[in-house]
């Protein structure tokens, strides 16, 4: 079946500095992928989307590629500010066999930002 | 123009009783997906409704159910509430079954807390 897997723990950064939270999946079909971002208190957010191998998503600062080759689909930022701290969930979307548009989530990384 | 909406934000059951949690799609969306998430965790996939039938089902047993109305707008239901029930449930909508690619994509509500003590 499908999964995604992301970097465990809490990520901790001071403002300005570069952010990574990895994410690598595995799907039976062809697969979209997506970061998803959560403020305390509140729904989730589409941050970016990639449809198709090499495609890159972005938003706000916030880049993702999707590597086919390496089934990953990592997000980064090249300076993080305090208004980003939130919970970060990598997910996908899989048309192949009976996945219809369901959405398998990962665990969500913690990014807290300090001054 | 108004997002997804979701009834009640929050509520208490008690073990044993039923719950019914109600969500509005974004007006022209057809499709309507229930997740449930867990303290710490991801969402996981309920169901998904496209021109009111179900499309998908996850890995929840038979106390959950749904239905989508005429208007696209859904009910989740959960009988017989156990503690472990306990969650944020949340509703997304999309304009096709997919929410992938071009002017498609998946809505999400704020969602509905449901403690059950």
């Amino acid at each position: 079946g499908n999964s995604v897997t992301q970097m465990e723990g809490p990520v901790t950064l001071s403002e300005e500095a570069f952010l990574t939270i990895n994410c690598t999946y595995t799907a039976t079909g062809y697969p979209s992928l997506f970061w998803y971002v959560q403020y305390p208190g509140e729904g989730l957010q589409l941050l970016l989307k990639a449809t198709k191998a090499d495609d890159k998503g972005s938003n706000k600062g916030f880049e993702a590629t999707y590597r086919k080759e390496t089934t990953s689909f990592h997000l980064e930022k090249g300076s993080v500010q305090v208004s980003d701290s939130a919970v970060y969930f990598c997910a996908l979307s899989d048309r192949g066999g009976t996945s219809y548009g369901k959405l398998t989530f990962g665990q969500g990384t913690i990014l807290t930002v300090h001054p | 123009d108004a997002g997804v909406t979701q009834s009640p934000t929050h509520l208490i059951k008690t073990r044993g009783q039923h719950v019914t949690l109600r969500c509005s799609p974004i007006s022209g969306h057809k499709s309507v997906s229930w997740y449930q998430q867990v303290l710490g965790q991801g969402p996981q996939f309920i169901f998904q409704y496209y021109e009111k039938e179900e499309r998908g089902r996850g890995n929840f047993p038979d106390r959950f159910s749904a239905r989508q109305f005429p208007n696209y707008s859904s009910e989740l239901n959960v009988n017989a509430l156990l503690l472990g029930d306990s969650a944020l449930y949340l509703c997304a909508s999309s304009l096709g079954l997919f929410g992938t690619g071009g002017p498609y994509g998946y809505t999400f509500g704020s969602g509905t807390r449901l403690t059950v003590v």
